[in-house]
């Protein structure tokens, strides 16, 4: 059981535009805290997608857009292509009594149909 | 090029011991923290621990503590994760990433190493 909760699954069609939230609670998100993006493509390592909520690293192209509000956070892709199906997976910080540290959402695949 | 190359994937008996490695380069390895996630097969990314090979000053998650040793050569640029006795279920993709933002509680990870598989089986 994930300290982010993101879907599953998500699809769209080529051209769509689909967006995966990432949802957490009062001592992660809610604190504060900032949320990052990755991207994971089959049999590859995770690549940096979004940092700071909303910021894209240089060459990541601006179809990808992030957004934090409240206890959740959103991953936007418009324009959706085929060589977007790929794992997604939010990241932030967490501090609760049991101990504190980084902390993922379960994942989410994207799928292109 | 900033690049973090890791160790070669690794096949154990339970009880065995290891040590995989991940170098740095294309950057002053000694000012920005390296950090460890676990995939386990099929499943998402955790979280195991950072350090910062400046002072090897260590963090580790509390699912993590205790189970794993994180450690660093500075003068070689190279960071490690090592257990002392494997399990069954450590079996999985170990990724080293360098650590970037503001503060600890902040931080990112970018780039990433390419992954060491470690496969614990009788």
């Amino acid at each position: 059981q994930s300290v982010l909760t993101q879907p599953p699954s998500v699809s769209g069609a080529p051209g769509q535009r689909v967006t995966i939230s990432c949802t957490g609670s009062s001592s992660n998100i809610g604190a504060g805290y900032d949320v990052h993006w990755y991207q994971q493509l089959p049999g590859t390592a995770p690549k940096l997608l979004i940092y700071g909520n909303s910021n894209r690293p240089s060459g990541v192209p601006d179809r990808f857009s992030g957004s934090k509000s409240g206890t959740s956070a959103s991953l936007a892709i418009t324009g959706l292509q085929a060589e977007d199906e790929a794992d997604y997976y939010c990241q932030s910080y967490d501090s609760s009594l049991s101990g504190s540290g980084v902390v993922f959402g379960g994942g989410t695949k994207l799928t292109v149909l | 090029e900033v690049q973090l190359v890791q160790s070669g994937a690794e096949v154990k008996k339970p009880g065995e011991s290891l040590k995989i490695s991940c170098k740095g380069s294309g950057y002053s390895f000694t000012s920005y923290w390296i950090g460890w996630v676990r995939q386990m097969p099929g499943k998402g990314l955790e979280w195991m621990g950072i350090i910062y090979p400046g002072d090897s000053d260590t963090r580790y998650s509390p699912s993590f503590q205790g189970q794993v040793t994180i450690s660093a050569d500075k003068s070689i640029s190279t960071a490690y994760l090592q257990w002392s006795s494997l399990k069954a279920s450590d079996t999985a993709m170990y990724y080293c990433a360098r650590v970037l933002g503001p503060t600890v509680t902040l931080n990112w990870f970018d780039p990433w190493g390419q992954g060491t598989l470690v496969t614990v089986s009788s």
